[in-house]
């Protein structure tokens, strides 16, 4: 049974950086990629930016360029999305939504990480 | 990068009304544009796709249309399961890049 666990809520200050995860499971992990999407409280839905499973390649958000990193880890089936130098309008969820390579929307949303950027 | 833009932001209608959200597009998208439904504390749920056609499991009340850089979601006929915001989503394939509309919430009046 296909699964992607993201990691746990964070609380962040200002100007630090967090790792976000999101475990997959139950499906051959490199056939897939995931794109990344954040929403502000009461807010709508940003992409933030892709990354491919089979071989790393990445597409970000003009927005994010320079400031957040994708990877991925093939031996323990995980993407991440490395944020650095917060602020507080990063306060978000962040969702990894899978995307099967060679099509272009997700077929499965991880239930998302909530990043709190507070002093 | 293409900006989407999406009206009303907000529609107050009454159950078993038609309603129509609008995207337009800043430049050509052709029929790659998406329509999501999202519900507080869920994340969003494909509808539509290549602009028109329905996804898996959709009612058949909800509809695409549009081409280019303009686009609409109709539904025919509101259910109160159908209230929450709705997104278009512009989608490119290599390398993948997306962008969202700034999204409608549907109400009841």
């Amino acid at each position: 049974q296909d699964q992607v666990v993201p990691s746990g809520a964070e609380v962040k200050e200002p100007g630090a950086s967090v790792k976000v995860a999101c475990k997959a499971s139950g499906y051959t992990f490199t056939r897939y990629g995931f794109s990344w999407v954040r929403q502000a409280p009461g807010q709508g839905l940003e992409w933030v930016g892709w990354i491919s499973c089979y071989n790393g390649d990445t597409n970000y958000a003009q927005k994010f360029q320079g400031r957040v990193t994708l990877t991925t880890d093939s031996s323990t089936t995980t993407a991440y999305m490395d944020l650095r130098s917060l602020r507080s309008d990063d306060t978000a969820v962040y969702y990894c939504a899978r995307v099967e390579l060679g099509q272009m929307l997700p077929d499965y949303w991880g239930q998302g990480t909530l990043v709190t950027v507070s002093s | 990068e293409i900006v989407m833009t999406q009206s009303p932001a907000t529609l107050s209608v009454f159950p078993g009304e038609r309603v129509t959200v609008s995207c337009r597009a800043s430049q050509s998208v052709y029929d790659k544009l998406a329509w999501y439904q999202q519900k507080p504390g869920q994340a969003p749920r494909l509808l539509i796709s290549t602009a028109s056609s329905r996804a898996t499991d959709i009612p058949a009340r909800f509809s695409g249309n549009g081409f280019g850089t303009e686009f609409t979601l109709t539904i025919s006929s509101l259910q109160s399961e159908d209230l929450g915001v709705y997104y278009c989503q512009q989608y490119r394939h290599w390398p993948l890049s997306w962008s969202f509309g700034q999204g409608t919430k549907v109400e009841l009046k």
